[in-house]
């Protein structure tokens, strides 16, 4: 039972350029996040869906996007990366009957 | 200002003592929240409580709806619980998560 995936582990990417993280979970829950986590702050929520199909933007979405075609994968992506987005990043899943999220070992990403 | 306020930032014990860590909110909330996180580690849920106390092992949680205050205690603290421990608060509404800045600890042999 892998739980929540992440995908890549690391990147360093160049100002303007663009990529997507990849987040899957086997657990069949219909709540996914994409938080942001930088020194000195706490996790920061950049998107979340409700279910396959639909996204919602979180408290800091600027710059990314998302999507959520299939159920148990989650997309992240930066169109033109900037330094001010060089992070950890980390994904979350939770079910409707627990109120537990479970999280991803994160992507830490580099923007130069 | 912060939903979500911990206390301590950083905590340094040595093996064997009793931590307590710190955690206020100031919003209605349906739950309350600990995670813990290894260096360079991913991030996993400890407790999930909504009234009184919850104990695993050597750890407890205890919550004060009345005054938005929770503890998470450490009794005969070991290195391997050398982690940061964080915060988090789940609205009456919304389906967001709110999360404190997280405590260091470091537990020294």
């Amino acid at each position: 039972n892998a739980g929540v995936t992440q995908t890549p582990k690391f990147r360093v990417l160049k100002t303007g350029q663009s990529m997507t993280l990849l987040c899957a979970q086997d657990m069949n829950h219909e709540y996914m996040y994409w938080y942001r986590q930088d020194p000195g702050m706490g996790l920061r929520l950049i998107h979340y869906s409700v279910g396959e199909g639909t996204t919602a933007k979180g408290e800091v979405p600027d710059g990314y996007n998302v999507s959520r075609l299939k159920k148990q994968n989650f997309l992240l992506g930066l169109e033109s990366a900037a330094p001010s987005q060089t992070s950890v990043y980390f994904c979350a899943s939770r079910g409707t009957r627990k109120n537990i999220q479970y999280f991803g070992a994160g992507t830490r990403l580099s923007v130069l | 200002k912060n939903e979500v306020e911990q206390s301590p930032q950083n905590l340094t014990a040595q093996e064997g003592e009793f931590i307590t860590i710190n955690c206020s909110y100031s919003v209605g909330i349906s739950a309350l929240h600990w995670l813990q996180q290894h260096p360079g580690g991913g991030i996993v849920s400890l407790f999930m409580l909504s009234s009184g106390k919850k104990k695993h092992g050597r750890l407890i949680a205890t919550i004060n709806i009345q005054e938005k205050h929770s503890s998470l205690h450490i009794t005969a603290s070991h290195p391997r619980d050398s982690a940061v421990y964080i915060c988090a608060v789940s609205r009456n509404t919304g389906n967001q998560f709110y999360f404190g800045t997280g405590t260091s600890l470091t537990v020294i042999p």
